[in-house]
């Protein structure tokens, strides 16, 4: 079946160190999304890529850094410099351009800092 | 510490009365919108998009109306389920812009 998929679901992780959460999709999508969703709140916009070898910073990407080498995969790294990384991250993707359609969500990864 | 999360707009209906969630947004430029739903602990799934070039839109159940003049959108659940519990955005984009802007949400909770 087409869609996208985040690993881990769940991920625990020390203070001080970094992690990376995994985005696959198979839905031939040229643009990828990181949002990030904390209690209570909207999705806020981390990074996004239009296509393969470019990525930009959305509205809350310090701490964050991410690649795109693959048209299929998008992985997040969330930095020791990230102040505050305990939330619900939800990697998204869609055509081109946006509003021709909706953004597919993947079940999203939970991270808790210890 | 943790941050302390803001509490979301809720909205408690009977079930099988009609919902109606509002979304208001800022951006005069924005011609493209859609509803999501969220379950605990999931994704948020697609529901219904309209452009700026309608003022009203009907799928299964659920109908989204938009008024440019006083930028404001709203999503119509005709008879609410047990199983439409959950979190709804709204989501815009337009002009430029190549990413949809979420509003923060409304929690919607079915009672029986």
């Amino acid at each position: 079946d087409g869609g996208i998929t985040q690993s881990p679901k769940y991920l625990f992780r020390k203070e001080g160190q970094n992690v990376t959460l995994s985005c696959e999709q198979n839905l031939n999508h040229d643009a990828m999304y990181w949002y990030r969703q904390d209690p209570g709140q909207g999705l806020r916009l981390i990074y996004y890529s239009q296509i393969v070898n470019d990525f930009q910073k959305g509205d809350i990407a310090e701490g964050y850094s991410v690649s795109r080498e693959k048209k299929e995969s998008f992985p997040l790294t969330v930095t020791s410099a990230q102040k505050n990384p305990t939330a619900f991250y939800l990697c998204a993707s869609s055509r081109q351009p946006i509003n021709t359609g909706e953004l597919f969500f993947g079940e999203g990864s939970r991270l808790t800092v210890l | 510490g943790e941050s302390v999360g803001l509490h979301l707009p809720t909205l408690s209906v009977q079930e099988g009365d009609n919902s109606i969630i509002n979304c208001a947004y800022s951006n005069s430029a924005s011609d493209y919108f859609i509803w999501y739903k969220q379950e605990s602990g999931k994704g948020p799934q697609f529901i219904i998009d309209i452009r700026s070039n309608m003022d009203k839109r009907q799928g299964q159940r659920v109908t989204v109306l938009l008024n440019k003049t006083v930028k404001h959108l709203s999503l119509q659940i005709a008879a609410t389920q047990p199983g439409d519990s959950a979190v709804y955005f709204c989501a815009e984009a337009g002009g430029s812009a190549r990413q949809l802007t979420f509003g923060s949400g409304t929690q919607l909770t079915v009672l029986p």
